[in-house]
């Protein structure tokens, strides 16, 4: 079983829709939880992060983490098509960021 | 804003070949890392480096090494490059000390890098 399991998609919705993208994993040790946004043939981006549990939100972005259920999520409103890109979850079980795993990322696609 | 800088975008190197991918960040951060990607793999940690000169193996460090010479600059360096090996490398870089709170990852555009 992989410690973080993200569905790799694709999803595609309508511009303007809410779209949820969604990670589990295994590890009750991790602490730091992490969204990056990649765009095609470029390194990722940190889109949002949150420490422990609870919800974070940035504009149209909001992050939410249910440590009891091992399950983190990301939402996008009035998502488009400049969303269009791969999203991956990432976690930390340290400080110091040196273990940080990834889930293999979500393929979204904002059709206007 | 913190930049991370890799000196090749696309690489295409000969089975066998000894190749460096050069990294540089310019805002002082003290880790630095090196991950590949591929897909349905996701990102894959093969080093990383929490100090000048010091260096820690990653997941699938086997085929590489890595030099840290100064603080702004790692190096990973493909003894002999296989066709196994070809993949998108992603370096990256993180502000903080060790046990220090962790802010997450800045990559850098990344190296495709074809082994043929």
């Amino acid at each position: 079983q992989k410690e973080v399991e993200q569905d790799p998609g694709p999803l595609s919705v309508p511009e303007g829709a809410i779209v949820s993208l969604n990670c589990t994993y295994s590890n009750s040790a991790f602490q730091y939880f992490m969204w990056y946004r990649q765009y095609s043939r470029k390194g990722p981006e940190l889109l949002m992060y949150t420490y422990s549990s609870g919800n974070k939100e940035d504009g149209r972005f909001t992050a939410q983490v249910d440590k009891s259920s091992k399950y983190i999520s990301l939402f996008i409103r009035d998502s488009q098509p400049s969303d269009s890109a791969t999203y991956l979850c990432a976690m930390s079980r340290n400080t110091g960021g040196f273990k940080t795993i990834f889930g293999a990322g979500t393929r979204l696609f904002v059709k206007a | 804003d913190v930049k991370v800088t890799q000196s090749s975008r696309y690489l295409v190197k000969r089975t066998g070949e000894k190749v460096f991918l050069e990294c540089v960040q310019d805002m002082d951060h003290e880790n630095m890392f090196w991950y590949r990607q591929d897909p349905g793999l996701g990102l894959r940690l093969i080093y990383f480096s929490y100090d000048v000169k010091m260096k820690e193996k990653g997941d699938i460090p086997e085929g590489y090494s890595v030099s840290r010479e100064k603080k702004e600059r790692f190096s990973l360096i493909l003894e002999s490059a296989s066709t196994n090996q070809t993949s998108m490398y992603l370096c990256a870089s993180s502000l903080n000390r060790l046990g220090e709170t962790f802010y997450g990852y800045t990559f850098g555009s990344g190296t495709r890098l074809t082994v043929v």
